[in-house]
C-alpha cells in the first residue's frame, strides 16, 4: 500500500447503532496514525495519536486500534449520535518526516 | 485557550491574481504546516515550518506556491497568477513538535476556502 485508503467512503447509520471504519496505511517507515474527526466549516479535531502495533485508545464512544505490521486501523463508534455525524479523516505519520498523509475520508451520517 | 485561526475564511479571486492567506498558531506552539483539500481528494500536505530551521518545501505543487514564517508565529502562504486547479480548503496546523519521541498532535484551524473563477 503506497497511499492511505479508508473505507467505507460514506456511511449512513440510525441512532443508536454502533459503527466502525478502516484506514489502511504503508506499513514500511511507520512512525505514528493519526484519527481526526471534521465537522462541515469547523476545524479538524484530533481524536487520536497511535504509534505503538496493538495499540488501542478510547475517548468516550469513540475507541480505534493499530496494527502496524498489516498496516491498518480501526475506528469504532458504540451508540452513534446525531452529533457524530462528521468526516473521520486518518492520515499516516512516516519516520522520514513530520508531514501528515491523509486518507480521503469517511462520511458518516447519523439520523435519529 | 486560542486555537489556530486563519483569514479569510474565503477567499474568491479571478484567475490570474495573487493571493495571501493567513495562519495564527497556538502560542507556544513551534511547528507550523500548511495542506489543503482540492474536491474530491484527501487532505494534502504543502509546506512545513520547524523553528528557525529551513521549511520542508517538498509538498509545494508549483513555483507559484511560497509560504513564510515571520518571528517563528505568523505564516502567509502566498499564491501568485492563481489558476482554477487552485480552489481547494487550504488547512494550516500547529504543533509543539518538542522531542520527536512524544506522540504529536497537529492542532488545525478552520482553513480558509479558496475559489479561482
Amino acid at each position: 500500500i503506497l497511499n492511505v485508503e479508508q473505507s467505507p467512503q460514506s456511511l449512513h447509520v440510525q441512532e443508536g447503532d454502533s459503527t466502525n471504519f478502516t484506514c489502511s496505511f504503508p506499513s514500511s517507515n511507520f512512525y505514528a496514525l493519526h484519527w481526526y474527526r471534521w465537522e462541515t466549516a469547523k476545524s479538524p479535531e484530533a481524536l487520536f495519536v497511535m504509534t505503538l502495533n496493538g495499540d488501542e485508545k478510547k475517548k468516550g464512544r469513540i475507541s480505534a486500534t493499530l496494527n502496524t505490521k498489516e498496516g491498518y486501523s480501526y475506528l469504532y463508534i458504540k451508540g452513534s449520535q446525531p452529533e457524530d455525524s462528521a468526516t473521520y479523516l486518518c492520515a499516516s505519520e512516516r519516520n522520514s518526516g513530520y508531514a501528515l498523509n491523509f486518507g480521503k475520508g469517511t462520511s458518516l451520517l447519523v439520523t435519529p | 485557550g486560542a486555537g489556530v485561526s486563519q483569514s479569510p475564511s474565503n477567499k474568491v479571486t479571478e484567475k490570474g491574481k495573487d493571493v495571501e492567506l493567513r495562519c495564527d498558531p497556538i502560542s507556544g506552539h513551534t511547528a507550523l504546516y500548511w495542506y489543503r483539500q482540492s474536491l474530491g481528494q484527501g487532505l494534502e500536505f504543502l509546506i512545513y515550518f520547524q523553528g528557525n530551521s529551513a521549511p520542508d518545501k517538498s509538498g509545494l505543487p508549483s513555483d507559484r506556491f511560497s509560504a513564510e514564517r515571520t518571528g517563528g508565529s505568523v505564516s502567509t502562504l502566498t499564491i501568485q497568477r492563481t489558476q482554477q486547479e487552485d480552489s481547494a480548503v487550504y488547512l494550516c496546523a500547529s504543533s509543539l513538535a518538542e522531542d520527536r519521541g512524544l506522540q504529536d498532535t497537529q492542532y488545525f484551524g478552520p482553513g480558509t476556502r479558496l475559489t479561482v473563477l
